[in-house]
């Protein structure tokens, strides 16, 4: 089956600094990946969507220029949270869609920002 | 817009009992419904899509387009299907973009 690694699990940053959250589609080719994060008790919220080769579409409510999406390749798609602060402290997931396989989800990183 | 409700936060059952996850929608057209399940401590995972019409571990869901829902059962709760139960929406009109529901905690209790 499809299987998705997000990388890493749990990280912990200073504020001001960033820290890149990396997503790959280990055997697969995925031509459309997903950012989501997730608050304690809450459900999924999506933040952008992002196409291979192309600009990621961000949801309503969401920084672009803190919230950095690559999508370099069919199976890497990589987050960057650019001068974090406490408040993006959060659970981050994302989903790889394949031709095939529809939608698969990482496993999570959980960002402190202290 | 595309929505997806799950009225209940936490639902607790006995083993043996069954169950029935609740879950409404609203999409301006064909979507495509999903269910997902988090055990504890693992990721997000697929456990059925109603177009393949499918069970899986004993969980049916039928798309009801009248009433706009597409409510999880099954008819004989086990222990170890405590977990938390997410019902998603893909449809063409948002890019087929996943919307998922804020999701229901269900606990099987021995």
């Amino acid at each position: 089956g499809a299987v998705v690694s997000q990388h890493p699990s749990r990280v912990i940053c200073k504020s001001g600094t960033s820290v890149k959250i990396e997503c790959r589609s280990l055997d697969f080719q995925a031509t459309t990946m997903f950012w989501y994060r997730q608050f304690p008790k809450q459900s999924l919220m999506l933040m952008a969507t992002s196409n291979e080769g192309s600009k990621a579409t961000y949801e309503q409510g969401v920084e672009k220029d803190k919230f950095l999406i690559n999508h370099a390749s069919l199976t890497l798609s990589t987050l960057t949270v650019t001068s974090a602060h406490p408040e993006d402290s959060s659970f981050y997931i994302c989903s790889a869609r394949g031709q095939r396989y529809g939608y698969t989800f990482g496993s999570g990183t959980r960002l402190t920002v202290v | 817009a595309q929505r997806v409700t799950q009225p209940e936060k936490l639902l607790s059952v006995f083993k043996g009992a069954p169950v029935e996850l609740k879950c409404n929608y609203s999409y301006s057209g064909s979507p495509e419904l999903f269910w997902y399940v988090q055990y504890s401590r693992q990721r997000l995972q697929l456990l059925l899509r109603h177009i393949s019409r499918e069970s899986i571990k004993g969980f049916t869901a039928d798309l009801n387009k009248g009433e706009t829902s597409f409510h999880l059962k099954k008819p004989f709760a086990q222990e170890e299907d405590s977990a938390m139960y997410y019902c998603a929406l893909s449809g063409r009109n948002a890019g087929n973009m996943l919307t998922f529901g804020g999701g229901t905690r269900l606990m099987v209790k021995p």
